[in-house]
């Protein structure tokens, strides 16, 4: 079953704005985790946070966790017209027949325009 | 040298024929996937092995039948194609300690059955 839900589906900004994604997920779990997926290619990992984290930070990317609300944020701070893809949060249930495995949500596809 | 590396990138083929996609990583995970993303780009889990050992087997047709050689291989047969099997099909790898690590994805492979 789908765990992981992204807000919005599509966004589009311009180069130099800050870009913000959600996802929310529906059961306790050991990290959450972002990926971009550029057109016509495979998945890349960008960020993990563990259920005990509540920030974290890599670059121009800044994720947090919130795990009461059991939701995450992606922003993407200065964006750039490479940073154009399709984002994806990842969750890893702590329990339940999901566990061994990452649960994708349907992403959010950024755009962002020169 | 590529990290996951899946062969063919593009499979046309009829319906009906019986296929085979490749898989293999040099990273000395000791868990990889298939993942199938359909055209609106949803991600799905289909199977898992850890160190050669199916643990994750989806609601998958049993058309469909992974086969790991070995930890760095796992490869993925399918039978009789239908039309609905057209899709991106992801291999990935990660190790599993406490939870999901990050996933490297191969680069996909695009099946188009006609």
């Amino acid at each position: 079953s789908q765990q992981g839900e992204e807000d919005p589906q599509a966004l589009s900004i311009q180069e130099g704005e800050n870009a913000t994604m959600n996802c929310s997920y529906k059961t306790s779990i050991n990290n959450l985790q972002w990926y971009r997926q550029n057109s016509g290619r495979g998945l890349v990992h960008l960020i993990l946070i563990r259920s005990n984290e509540r920030e974290k930070h890599s670059g121009r990317l800044r994720v947090t966790l919130d795990t009461s609300k059991k939701s995450s944020s992606l922003l993407i701070t200065a964006s750039r017209a490479a940073d154009t893809a399709s984002y994806f949060c990842a969750t890893d249930a702590k329990s339940g027949g999901s566990q061994g495995n990452l649960i994708f949500g349907k992403g959010t596809k950024l755009s962002v325009k020169p | 040298d590529t990290a996951v590396s899946q062969t063919p990138k593009y499979l046309v083929t009829q319906m009906g024929n019986d296929k085979s996609i490749k898989c293999e990583q040099n990273l000395g995970h000791d868990t990889m996937y298939w993942y199938k993303q359909d055209s609106k780009k949803f991600l799905k889990i289909m199977f898992s092995y850890n160190n050669k050992e199916l643990i994750i087997n989806e609601t998958v047709p049993n058309r469909f039948s992974p086969k790991s050689p070995d930890k760095a291989h796992l490869n993925l047969h399918i039978n009789s194609l239908e039309l609905g099997d057209s899709a991106v099909y992801f291999c990935a790898s990660s190790t599993l300690g406490t939870g999901v690590g990050k996933l490297f994805f191969g680069s996909g492979t695009q099946l188009s059955v006609l």
